[in-house]
């Protein structure tokens, strides 16, 4: 009864290599977040996603792709992957509604090497 | 520009005494305010919030307060317990726009036995 699960939890590869996380809730929420969780434990938003829509779109390279096939659904694709890439990233939803939290999955622990 | 923040990254309490930890915010477009607890390897864990039409709100343990004219919140944490160790962010949002919600950098509470 996972709110909000994504794959994996751990990735570890190669600089120049893409790969990709996914995300699901089944919260019944309309927004799904992308956040990085750096080196320096900052939590910083990357994208956001409301009905499958891109509503936040933060200073990312554009080899970060994100895409929403449904609205339980967000997932992050990473193109050319660089050593600076290597963070935590944590999928999180809420409803674009007042007063309503944002719910966090585990994170998925990036290595690049 | 760190919009939110948390000066202090630790705390060290006894068991049983009361911990606080606070974060100051310097958008005065924020309205809705959250405290997360997180522990090692997993997602934050939405704890608390307050709304800005209050100074206000108790759950159990945990209560925040709001003061919106020094852009300041705070939670406290009575009596804390070891369970209660953890990293602790505090989180804002405006309701307008994109809903964007900004996190702090943290504090790491210890609370000792």
């Amino acid at each position: 009864d996972t709110a909000v699960s994504q794959t994996p939890k751990y990735l570890v590869t190669q600089m120049g290599n893409d790969k990709s996380i996914k995300c699901e809730q089944n919260l019944g929420h309309d927004t799904m977040y992308w956040y990085k969780q750096d080196s320096k434990k900052f939590l910083k938003i990357m994208f956001s996603y409301n009905n499958k829509e891109l509503i936040i779109n933060e200073t990312v390279p554009n080899r970060f792709s994100p895409k929403s096939p449904d609205k339980a659904h967000l997932n992050l694709h990473i193109n050319s992957l660089e050593l600076g890439d290597s963070a935590v990233y944590f999928c999180a939803s809420s409803l674009r509604a007042y007063n309503s939290p944002l719910h966090f999955g585990n994170g998925t622990r990036l290595t690049v090497t | 520009d760190q919009q939110v923040k948390q000066n202090s990254p630790s705390l060290s309490v006894q068991e049983g005494r009361i911990s606080i930890l606070n974060c100051d915010y310097t958008n005065s477009m924020f309205d809705y305010f959250l405290w997360y607890k997180k522990y090692p390897a997993e997602g934050p864990t939405f704890l608390i919030s307050i709304s800005s039409i209050k100074d206000k709100n108790e759950d159990g343990r945990f209560t925040v307060f709001l003061n919106k004219s020094a852009k300041h919140l705070s939670l406290h944490i009575v009596p804390s317990q070891p369970g209660d160790s953890a990293v602790y962010f505090c989180a804002a949002r405006t309701t307008s726009g994109t809903y964007k919600y900004i996190f702090g950098t943290g504090t790491r509470l210890k609370v000792l036995a």
